[in-house]
């Protein structure tokens, strides 16, 4: 059982766009964070998200915790190619950060 | 070392044979995880230690698996008899206490099992 699920899974567009993932979930999670990973690399925090309804920016990305502690989304303004990689979100449980199973984009010159 | 090592950073091994892949964490973080990623998705958990223990063993795949830390430090993940589907990146990730703070990521140690 997938507790945390992202969408989309794959994501190709033009430098420039704007872009949302979204990572939803049945549980409450205490926290929830971003991670970025390139090819080769471990996931790198990106931010973490406490308070339901918190909205926190990062320059160009705006990341936002639903209300019900249930789902976030990430939101990218202006895209680069230098955002190209994997996103994936995460939540503690038991001890444990859980991932969603991640969303590749690409983002194309 | 400033962040999480693992080693080696690759390794190619025969089915049936047996692989130990090790992890130095961060110095001075309590806590240290396991997760397994295959190719372009998440992380699977596997293991997790807070000092030499491990609490929550419950994303090892099968007995082939075990993980024992040593001095609340290095942490070996042994896979024995090894099998094609074993192939993925395994991911080491260490913090200064349970998830209330974030783990930071060793580079990953990319398995092949041919």
């Amino acid at each position: 059982t997938q507790l945390l699920e992202q969408s989309p899974q794959f994501l190709s567009i033009q430098e420039g766009e704007n872009l949302t993932v979204y990572c939803n979930s049945s549980s409450v999670f205490s926290s929830l964070q971003w991670y970025r990973q390139e090819p080769g690399e471990g996931p790198v925090l990106l931010v973490t998200v406490v308070t339901g309804g918190e909205v926190k920016k990062l320059k160009r990305l705006t990341f936002q915790f639903g209300d019900a502690r249930k789902d976030s989304s990430l939101h990218i303004t202006a895209a680069q190619t230098g955002d190209t990689g994997l996103y994936l979100c995460a939540g503690a449980q038991g001890g444990k950060l859980i991932f969603g199973q991640g969303t590749e984009l690409s983002v194309k010159p | 070392g400033a962040g999480v090592s693992q080693s080696p950073s690759n390794k190619v091994t025969e089915k049936g044979k047996d692989v130990e892949l090790r992890c130095d964490p961060i110095s001075g973080h309590t806590a240290l995880y396991w997760y397994r990623q295959s190719l372009g998705q998440g992380l699977e958990f596997l293991i997790y230690f807070q000092g030499n223990s491990a609490p929550d063993k419950s994303g090892l795949p099968s007995d082939r698996f075990s993980a024992e830390r040593t001095g609340g430090s290095v942490s070996t993940l042994t896979i024995q008899r090894t099998q094609q589907e074993d192939s993925a990146v395994y991911l080491c990730a260490s913090s200064s206490r349970l998830a209330g703070v974030l783990p930071y990521f060793g580079p990953g140690t990319r398995l092949t099992v041919t």
